[in-house]
């Protein structure tokens, strides 16, 4: 089965900070990597697809890149509103999808 | 624009099955290539996916959850659901159905949280 290993587990930052979070796949997964934000008492917020694409609404200060095992997730300048815990996940196959652990982000 | 829609009780004894509904709105369910999913959050712990189902009806699990869990559609109500069989406290989370057309599960219902206590 396709594990997905997220770090780091938490991380402190500044509003203004550029952050990047970084997934590594247990196999090569080509770019099938998502990204999610989540808030407390909210639904997920689908972030990125297919590694790089943003979704449609998405700021541009979030990026994402990789291929293969290890992806990226970068926050080009921190808003408060970004403080968040965030999620990758793989959607190819076996099993469908796995989530990472996930990240959370606190301000500093 | 596609919305969904979770429904079921919030309550649930231990041992007994947890049922949930995702009303889809604004769409077809039976609209080729979706993938329609189940995942959960329990209290103070990380995402995880339970199941999916294809719009040609296979179905999709999560291997430490596959022996308790059945996902089915009825597309004369625009509905899918999910049953998780002789549940005890750790499946206590808050519930979500989301659709994947292949840009990742983009669209999620708001949630809903379901408690197993007796």
């Amino acid at each position: 089965d396709i594990q997905m290993t997220q770090s780091p587990s938490s991380l402190s930052a500044a509003v203004g900070d550029r952050v990047t979070i970084t997934c590594r796949a247990s196999q090569s997964i080509d770019s099938y990597v998502n990204w999610y934000q989540v808030k407390p008492g909210k639904a997920p917020r689908p972030l990125i697809y297919d590694a790089s694409r943003l979704q449609v609404g998405v700021p541009f200060r979030f990026s994402g890149s990789g291929s293969g095992t290890d992806f990226t997730l970068t926050i080009s300048s921190l808003q408060p509103e970004d403080f968040a815990t965030y999620y990758c996940q793989h959607s190819y196959g076996t099993p469908l999808y796995t989530f990472g652990q996930g990240t959370k982000l606190e301000i500093k | 624009q596609l919305q969904l829609q979770e429904s079921g009780p919030g309550l649930v004894k231990p041992s007994e099955t947890l049922s949930l509904t995702c009303s889809v709105s604004g769409g077809s369910i039976s609209t080729i290539s979706y993938y329609w999913s189940w995942i959960r959050q329990p209290p103070g712990k990380g995402l995880e996916w339970i199941g999916s189902i294809y719009h040609s009806g296979t179905t999709y699990y999560n291997p430490s959850l596959k022996s308790r869990v059945t996902i089915s559609v009825d597309t004369s109500k625009n509905q899918f659901s999910l049953n998780v069989t002789s549940v005890t406290a750790p499946d206590t989370a808050v519930y979500y159905c989301a659709s994947d057309y292949g840009y990742g599960m983009d669209v999620w219902g708001q949630g809903t949280t379901v408690t197993v206590s007796s």
